[in-house]
């Protein structure tokens, strides 16, 4: 089964400054998806960023782009010039590319804290 | 707005009671996933359903929940005598297609209280 690890619970940043966020993940499959998801305090669940394992070139969105590494299934998030609104719970996840198991896989999550 | 709609946002029972919540996928979507999120957890996977069909129950508990997309309205998520441990945020997300380029969009979940 394929598993998904956050192991920074919780992370802080200065504003303006450049925070990542790790994440791993545990599969037998050679192409997949990868997501970063954020929720803010609304609880809201908002598409960040996505990641198509079978592209070598990293994935960026504006402030955020990711360190896709595949032979080490790492899927790091780096937000650059860190914003006030930045501040919220991230969720990594994982999705097959096909077939019926089409659910998201996520991780725990980390609490970003964007200090002023 | 054209997004995902949960109704209720909130919603209080008691033990032993029944819970219904709905969801309305995006216009055109006809893919229907149900996550759940207990308290400081990630979201888990409960089940996929296309219209009229349940495609993958995997993660739904045997008992006391089911759910269903029919032809025509929403889909709904039912939970049967409800117990305490059943208080968790519920999030729908829908998409176009099963294809792989097809992301899924969220709602704002409904948040199930039991007390």
């Amino acid at each position: 089964a394929q598993t998904v690890t956050q192991s920074q619970p919780e992370m802080s940043v200065q504003e303006a400054e450049t925070v990542t966020l790790s994440c791993t993940y545990d599969t037998s499959e050679s192409d997949y998806y990868l997501f970063w998801y954020k929720q803010p305090p609304s609880r809201q669940m908002i598409l960040v960023i996505r990641q198509e394992a079978y592209k070598q070139q990293n994935a960026t969105e504006n402030r955020f782009s990711v360190n896709f590494q595949k032979a080490a299934k790492s899927f790091s998030l780096k937000i650059s010039d860190s914003q006030l609104g930045d501040a919220a719970m991230y969720f990594c996840a994982y999705q097959w590319p096909s077939g019926s198991a089409r659910q998201l896989t996520f991780g725990s999550g980390t609490q970003l804290t964007v200090l002023p | 707005n054209a997004g995902v709609m949960q109704n209720p946002r909130h919603l209080v029972r008691r033990r032993g009671q029944e819970a219904r919540l709905r969801c309305s996928p995006m216009k055109g979507h006809s893919h229907v996933y149900w996550y759940r999120q207990l308290p400081e957890e990630g979201l888990k996977f409960m089940v996929y359903l296309q219209k009229e069909n349940i495609i993958d129950e995997s993660g739904m508990p045997k008992e006391r929940f089911s759910a269903e997309f029919p032809k025509e309205g929403p889909s709904i998520l039912r939970i049967q005598q409800v117990v305490r441990g059943d208080s968790a945020a519920y999030f729908c997300a829908s998409s176009l297609g099963q294809a792989s380029n097809q992301p899924q969009h969220f709602g704002d979940g409904t948040r199930l209280s039991i007390l």
